[in-house]
């Protein structure tokens, strides 16, 4: 069975750093890109950066770019996000997510076919 | 970025109606979307992707369709357990986006 479970979660002042991780079982970790979603409260779903198997391709949301650091261990299976300067707006219960690749007539689609739990980041002073 | 958005942004209904949500892409995205259902308090699951591709285990009622810059999610026969706030997701751009959602409630 798919499991992910996040943890680091908690309450940091504006500018603050947090580090999250995500420990992952249940399948091939190092064979799949992995995902950081977050959801502000009440708000809807915002795709946060994504990084391949071997960490050889990274990418982050504008909103996050140069303040978030998103990285793995393949050999521990954990995924990590490294946020530093966070701010208020930063506020969001945290995902970690399993990319999926399906192949139909010469073409890769992609999509996210498992998610953790969620694990809350509070910015407030 | 690709910016998608989502209509109605929530809709009423009753158990038993045809449910139809629609989502549009700033450009054109190919196939490149997914759906996804989320209740309160848990994880996103997804339920079509490539526009149209029905996620196992996820009930035949549920479907997609569209391409390009338009897509539409169906429930054939909306069921209790449906209520609950529907996302597209384009996978075009590798910098993926959401769409704003659409709130499912009774009515």
């Amino acid at each position: 069975e798919v499991q992910l479970v996040e943890s680091g979660g908690s309450l940091v002042k504006p500018g603050g750093s947090l580090r999250l991780s995500c420990a992952a079982s249940g399948f091939t970790f190092s064979s799949h890109n992995m995902h950081w979603v977050r959801q502000a409260p009440g708000k809807g779903l915002e795709w946060v950066s994504s990084l391949s198997g071997r960490s050889n391709y990274i990418f982050y949301a504008d909103s996050v770019q140069g303040r978030f650091t998103i990285s793995r261990d393949n050999a521990k299976n954990s995924l990590y996000l490294q946020m530093n300067s966070l701010r208020a707006e930063d506020t969001a219960v945290y995902y970690c997510a399993r990319d999926f690749d399906y192949y139909s007539s010469g073409t890769y689609y992609k999509g996210i076919d498992y998610w953790g739990q969620g694990t809350l980041v509070t910015v407030s002073s | 970025d690709i910016q998608m958005t989502q209509s109605p942004s929530s809709l009423s209904a009753s158990v038993g109606d045809r449910v139809t949500i629609t989502c549009r892409a700033s450009q054109t995205i190919s196939s490149y979307l997914n759906w996804y259902q989320q209740k309160p308090g848990k994880a996103p699951k997804l339920l079509i992707y490539a526009a149209s591709s029905l996620q196992s285990g996820v009930p035949s009622r549920f479907s997609g369709s569209g391409s390009g810059t338009d897509f539409t999610l169906t429930i054939s026969s909306l069921q209790p357990e449906d209520f609950a706030t529907y996302y597209c997701q384009q996978s075009f751009s590798t910098l993926f986006t959401f769409g704003p959602g659409t709130k499912v409630d009774s009515k």
